[in-house]
């Protein structure tokens, strides 16, 4: 498996305002995921991360509101723009195993936005 | 479009056996998945299954797969405290990528 680190860990932050998160692998991976975990709820994928080009996201996500960055194989940073209180929630980095069977996450960033 | 369901509470003794279960409707997944959230943590991979396995097992963790039925369980035997948290049932219809997750199981163990 691979150990993953997010920063940071938890933020409050002010409404308008923009949070970027890292995500940090311990080992070259192809593919990094974005996910958001909205107070008691499930996970919601948000963007699949590839090295070298523009990140894929799902219906209901668009880039100018969550930019992605993937510059190199062990990194990758989500910027939650324009921030409002409906963006509170837990966000999620996980990757691609190396037989590419499952995903591993990282420990979560906790946003609470006022 | 695919749909992953489970319960959402389940209360157990300490030392019975857990079961946590979940169906999906995607017929094409290719591997089902457990994952653990303790409070204030991320997910935990417990087990996967390929979707050609009806039931793979790993020291105190079972889980039992009838595609027919579409349904998915875990069991966990001799519950612990420890195992309190919630569980998530995911598939993939991808192989490790587009995963579609349940609401998730909050598994609570009474001493």
């Amino acid at each position: 498996s691979a150990v993953i680190s997010q920063k940071p860990s938890r933020d409050i932050c002010q409404r308008g305002t923009s949070l970027t998160i890292q995500c940090q692998v311990d080992s070259q991976v192809t593919m990094m995921f974005w996910y958001r975990q909205q107070p008691g709820q499930s996970l919601t994928l948000i963007a699949t991360a590839n090295q070298g080009s523009e990140a894929t996201y799902e219906s209901g996500f668009v880039i100018d509101k969550f930019p992605i960055s993937r510059p190199n194989l062990t990194f990758s940073t989500l910027t939650v723009s324009n921030m409002s209180p409906e963006d509170s929630s837990i966000y999620l980095c996980s990757v691609l195993g190396r037989g590419q069977e499952t995903q591993y996450f990282g420990p979560g960033t906790r946003l609470l936005v006022l | 479009g695919e749909d992953v369901e489970q319960s959402l509470f389940l209360s157990v003794r300490e030392g019975d056996s857990s079961v946590i279960n979940c169906t999906y409707t995607d017929s094409s997944s290719t591997y089902l998945y457990w994952y653990k959230q303790e409070p204030g943590a991320g997910l935990q991979l417990l087990t996967y299954i390929f979707s050609n396995m009806d039931m793979k097992q790993d020291q105190r963790l079972t889980v039992l797969l009838n595609k027919k039925d579409k349904h998915l369980s875990l069991r966990i035997a001799d519950t612990q405290t420890g195992d309190s948290a919630i569980y998530f049932c995911a598939e993939s219809r991808n192989y490790g990528q587009n995963f579609v997750f349940g609401p998730g199981t909050r598994l609570s163990v009474l001493p």
